[in-house]
């Protein structure tokens, strides 16, 4: 079975903190993407990879940056919390360009105070 | 634009009956394919079906099934003989060119005993 694993189901941090949410899949999948998810909101896609040291922004990329030095981890940063980046970030993984199913990780619930 | 709606926030449904949760979707793309998700209260996305834009026959997955009308731009989930354990927030999602995936707002189940 594919495997996406987050670093952390819930973190809490305090508003102008560095944060780092990270990413593992252990199916050798070449596409990894996070996504926020906000109440009435759904889903939306911040940044992807279709590669090692690629990366796509998304949607809404403002405020986050990310990295892909290992085809296995992609990373979320957040390079000065704010209140506003509190939710819900869920990463996921696929395979190919034509991708079938994405593979999603449990989620990490981020609150910035 | 590319976008999903999902127009009904919340829908009750009393156990073993069919529910049908709507979506419709916008693209200019001939190439597409549409998915429902399916995410519990513990977080996690869970891929329950998918529909390819050429396909020719509805897909079908145990309980569930996928009525695509590619005229209207609909691709509604059905399930049938509603079960307590189907109570969860159901997201459509529809895959672009390049693979990414754009979802809607998600619907709310509940089912009632």
């Amino acid at each position: 079975d594919v495997k996406v694993t987050q670093s952390s189901r819930y973190l809490v941090k305090r508003t102008g903190e560095k944060v780092f949410l990270e990413c593992v899949q252990d199916m050798d999948h070449e596409n990894m993407f996070w996504y926020r998810q906000d109440p009435g909101l759904g889903l939306r896609l911040i940044y992807f990879s279709y590669d090692v040291k690629m990366k796509e922004k998304g949607d809404i990329p403002e405020g986050y940056s990310v990295s892909r030095e290992k085809k296995e981890r992609f990373s979320l940063i957040l390079e000065s919390a704010s209140t506003n980046q509190t939710s819900m970030y869920l990463c996921a993984s696929s395979s190919g360009t034509a991708a079938y199913e994405q593979y999603f990780g449990p989620g990490t619930r981020l609150t910035v105070t | 634009a590319q976008k999903i709606t999902q127009t009904q926030p919340g829908m009750f449904v009393q156990e073993k009956e069919a529910v049908t949760l709507d979506c419709t979707y916008d693209t200019s793309d001939p190439s597409y394919g549409l998915f429902w998700y399916k995410q519990p209260s513990s977080g996690e996305m869970i891929f329950l079906i998918y529909q390819g834009s050429y396909d020719q026959q509805n897909a079908t997955e145990g309980r569930y099934s996928l009525n695509f009308q590619k005229a209207r731009k609909s691709a509604n989930l059905v399930i049938s003989a509603s079960q307590l354990g189907d109570s969860a927030m159901y997201f459509c999602a529809m895959r672009v060119i390049g693979g990414k995936l754009i979802f809607g707002q998600g619907t709310e189940l509940s089912v009632k005993p």
